[in-house]
This record gives C-alpha cells, sequence and structure tokens, in this order.
C-alpha cells in the first residue's frame, strides 16, 4: 500500500510569517498533486509537479518535487489569513490509476 | 463551481440502512473516483470507473459497491451502514485519455453521511 506522509498535521502562525509543509513516501510516483481544501467543500488543485527537482511557483507559494520522486514540499512565504485550510498532497500512481492522499496539513493563519 | 455534482448533499440514516449516493462528472469526463474523509483526516480512495468500467480498488468495504452507467454519472452504494460509516463522501472526475493520465480531478462539494 502506498502511503504519504505529510508533516506537520497542524500548523498555526502569525500573518506575515513563512511555513514549510511536507509530503514524504517511500514509493515513488509518476507525478504529485497538491489541493486546497475550505470547509464544507471539496478540494481544489493547486499545482501539479511530474519531474523529479521540479520547481513550481504560484505567487507565494513555491512547491517543489524531490530528485527522486518520494516527496514534495509546499513553501509559503508571507503568509495571509486568506491561505488558512487544509492543504493535501497526492500522489499519482500511473500504472495502478490510483491517486493516493495524504492526510492533510491544517493550516491556520493568525491577523 | 467544479462542474462536478454529487447528491444528496446531507444525507442522515440509520444503522443497518441502506444508502445510494449519486455523481455526475464534469461534461466530458470520463474518470470517476470515488473518496472517503472521516473527521480531520485526508482522503481514502474507494474506486475508480472509466467509461463504465471498474479500472481500480482501493480501501472499499464488501458492503459498499459502486457503478458507471452509460451516461457517465456514477453511483456509491452503501449497505448494512455502520456508526464508522459516517463521514464525508467525494466524487472526482477527470479527463482520462489514453492510458488514463491523471492532469487534473475535480472534486464536487460531497455528500456529507451521517449514521446514527
Amino acid at each position: 500500500t502506498q502511503l504519504l506522509e505529510q508533516s506537520p498535521q497542524f500548523l498555526s502562525i502569525q500573518e506575515g510569517e513563512n511555513l514549510t509543509v511536507y509530503c514524504n513516501s517511500s514509493s515513488v510516483f509518476s507525478s504529485l498533486q497538491w489541493y486546497r481544501q475550505e470547509p464544507g467543500e471539496g478540494p481544489v488543485l493547486l499545482v501539479t509537479v511530474v519531474t523529479g527537482g521540479e520547481v513550481k511557483k504560484l505567487k507565494r507559494l513555491t512547491f517543489q518535487f524531490g530528485d527522486a520522486r518520494k516527496d514534495s514540499s509546499l513553501h509559503i512565504t508571507a503568509a495571509q489569513p486568506g491561505d488558512t485550510g487544509l492543504y493535501l498532497c497526492a500522489g499519482l500512481n500511473q500504472g495502478a490509476q490510483k491517486l493516493v492522499f495524504g492526510q492533510g496539513t491544517r493550516l491556520t493563519i493568525n491577523p | 463551481d467544479s462542474g462536478v455534482t454529487q447528491t444528496p448533499k446531507h444525507l442522515i440514516t440509520a444503522t443497518g440502512q441502506r444508502v445510494t449516493l449519486r455523481c455526475s462528472p464534469r461534461s466530458g469526463d470520463l474518470s470517476v473516483y470515488w473518496y472517503q474523509q472521516s473527521l480531520d483526516q485526508g482522503l481514502q480512495f474507494l474506486i475508480h470507473y472509466y467509461n463504465g468500467e471498474e479500472r481500480a480498488k482501493g480501501n472499499i468495504l464488501e458492503r459498499f459497491s459502486a457503478q458507471q452507467f452509460p451516461d457517465l454519472h456514477s453511483e456509491l452504494n452503501l449497505s448494512s451502514l455502520e456508526l464508522g460509516d459516517s463521514a464525508l463522501y467525494f466524487c472526482a472526475s477527470s479527463v482520462g485519455a489514453g492510458r488514463l493520465i491523471i492532469t487534473e480531478a475535480f472534486f464536487g462539494q460531497g455528500t456529507r453521511l451521517t449514521v446514527v
């Protein structure tokens, strides 16, 4: 069974601080996605990383895929209250046609 | 709006009962995925259908079953319900072309099932 472990599970910081969320696995994935989920809503895709070592930036969010395609990180600079939510990483096992999710990081940005 | 429609939005039922959750994928999407999300948990993959055929199974209980119909909508049937089945059930769809390369999964708003 492929598992994705996210850390930390909970993070509460002040507005303006920087943070990094990690997503780790012992398995190799074809690609890795990051989603954000708000209460009462389904997850919404933020980014897909495909190539080992790939770095993608989305405004204040920076996503990195590990060289071995087993891990990923999400870095947020100058966090804002609007960044509050549940951040989920998901690994694609293309051969098994499964999208496997981590348990999520619940992020709270305090004004 | 993701374009994926799930009904009902809320469902309260008693233990031992059977319920059916419905999902209409985005127009043109052939793949439908079902996930279960318990309180403060990530999403647990249940099952994947592509163009009417089952393609992958996750940790889906024998009491649960699903199908995808010719019009591509999907139903998840949950029977002999237990208290522990209370959760959010999400459906997602994606284009799924060729060897089912997943580019993006679009999620519905979920069905909140409460078993009492």
